[in-house]
């Protein structure tokens, strides 16, 4: 079966930083690209990032270049979101997802004084 | 242009077709997926490549496309069907893209 589990999410200042991870079992996790989405308070979905199964390729949406930095470790299992210069926009569920067809839970990163 | 148009709402009575529509100049060149998302839930897959239904999904769903626009049907929806859908798709600069979602009422 299938299983993403996000942890790292919290309460931050703006300005701050997190590091989120997500923990991947049940599948080859080396051979699928990931993405990070999130989903602020009774908003809709936003794409954040894709990396692609050796994470040669990267993307991120407009909204996190500069700030945000999406890696993997495929020997651990695991996908990572470093999030920098957070701004209270940023406030949201980050969901990690397997090439968008299976989703984790979520972890809540709420940025605020 | 890199945006996907959804309505916001959409309504039926339980037995009706369901059809919630997603705008984009990207889809005449890429696929398509649709998700639906339960309050407090996590996005679930209904539709991938504008028409094709991932195993455990009801035979009620399906999706189609021309041009531009795509189309997620729900023939006979049902009161369980009651959720926000959302479209997405990849955009010509690598990136992704999702609809603003449509609430789908089903009473």
């Amino acid at each position: 079966e299938v299983q993403l589990v996000e942890s790292g999410g919290g309460l931050v200042q703006p300005g701050g930083s997190l590091r989120l991870s997500c923990a991947a079992s049940g599948f080859t996790f080396s051979s699928y690209e990931m993405n990070w989405v999130r989903q602020a308070p009774g908003k809709g979905l936003e794409w954040v990032s894709y990396i692609s199964s050796s994470g040669s390729t990267i993307y991120y949406a407009d909204s996190v270049k500069g700030r945000f930095t999406i890696s993997r470790d495929n020997a651990k299992n695991s996908l990572y979101l470093q999030m920098n210069s957070l701004r209270a926009e940023d406030t949201a569920v980050y969901y990690c997802a397997r090439a968008v067809d299976y989703w984790g839970q979520g972890t809540l990163v709420t940025v605020s004084s | 242009s890199y945006e996907l148009t959804q309505p916001s709402s959409v309504s039926v009575s339980p037995g009706q077709t369901a059809r919630i529509t997603c705008s984009g100049d990207v889809l005449a060149k890429k696929y398509a997926r649709w998700f639906q998302q339960k309050p407090g839930q996590a996005p679930v897959l209904v539709i991938y490549k504008d028409s094709e239904r991932p195993s455990g999904i009801p035979e009620r769903f399906s999706g189609s496309s021309s041009g531009t626009t795509v189309t997620l049907t729900i023939s006979g929806a049902q009161v369980e069907d009651e959720a926000d859908y959302y479209c997405y798709s990849a955009a010509d600069n690598n990136l992704r893209i999702f609809g603003g979602g449509t609430k789908l009422t089903v009473l």
